[in-house]
């Protein structure tokens, strides 16, 4: 399909491990966009790109969450010495412009034991 | 700063019943307002926005919302519920892509709204 793709759906891990979660956003998209939706909550913006740069990161809660689109497509959100409270779904939405229609994927569900 | 609220965590209503979902935001200038349903194992899934113009707008599914600017609302409604469409529903707000500055496109999304649906 030619839909937004995140890997993997499911993500079991220890605290204090690391792990990246993988975008693959609608070919052609130039914005991409990184929420993170705890359980019984709306999603949360996390980070913004504009092709390959961070337009806006204010929503990284801290420096053990970062991430990268080196190419200007692919992201990896990569997360540092994980906590138990980060466990939450984290999703992901391409657009073709920025402030068009965000297209969302499925989701990488984090758990960390 | 942007920010929504869903007053109703849970609605229930049974099938074939109108559904209103309340949702109201706080924005400094016009906003760019948005619902998106949630199904279990599934991406959320844009049924409607409002940019601009007409304060009533429809979306998919026979979804229908309207801008309220006086009371900043934007309830989601429809005439006649089917089984589907149960599911959890967000209404979101957007700055204005057109105002300038980093932060367009970044939605802030209300706690949602879980609508269970009875035979």
């Amino acid at each position: 399909g030619a839909g937004v793709s995140q890997t993997p759906s499911n993500k079991v891990t220890e605290k204090g491990k690391y792990v990246e979660l993988r975008c693959d956003p609608i070919s052609g998209h130039t914005a991409l966009y990184w929420y993170r939706q705890s359980l019984g909550q709306g999603p949360e913006f996390l980070i913004y790109f504009q092709g390959t740069g961070a337009a806006d990161d204010s929503g990284l809660p801290n420096d053990r969450f970062f991430a990268v689109r080196p190419e200007g497509s692919v992201s990896t959100l990569k997360i540092q010495r994980t906590e138990r409270g980060d466990s939450a779904m984290y999703l992901c939405a391409s657009s073709a412009l920025a402030g068009g229609r965000q297209f969302f994927g499925p989701g990488t569900r984090l758990t960390v034991l | 700063a942007q920010s929504v609220t869903q007053p109703d965590i849970h609605i229930t209503v049974s099938e074939g019943a109108s559904l209103e979902l309340r949702c109201n935001y706080s924005y400094g200038a016009t906003p760019y307002l948005f619902w998106y349903v949630q199904s279990p194992g599934q991406g959320l899934q844009l049924l409607l926005k409002y940019f601009s113009g007409d304060t009533l707008v429809q979306g998919i599914k026979g979804f229908e919302a309207e801008f309220k600017r006086s009371q900043s609302s934007f309830n989601l409604r429809k005439p006649s519920v089917h089984w589907s469409d149960a599911a959890e529903y967000f209404c979101a707000v957007a700055a204005d892509p057109n105002a300038g500055g980093t932060s367009y496109g970044k939605l802030t999304f209300g706690q949602g709204t879980i609508l269970t649906v009875h035979p």
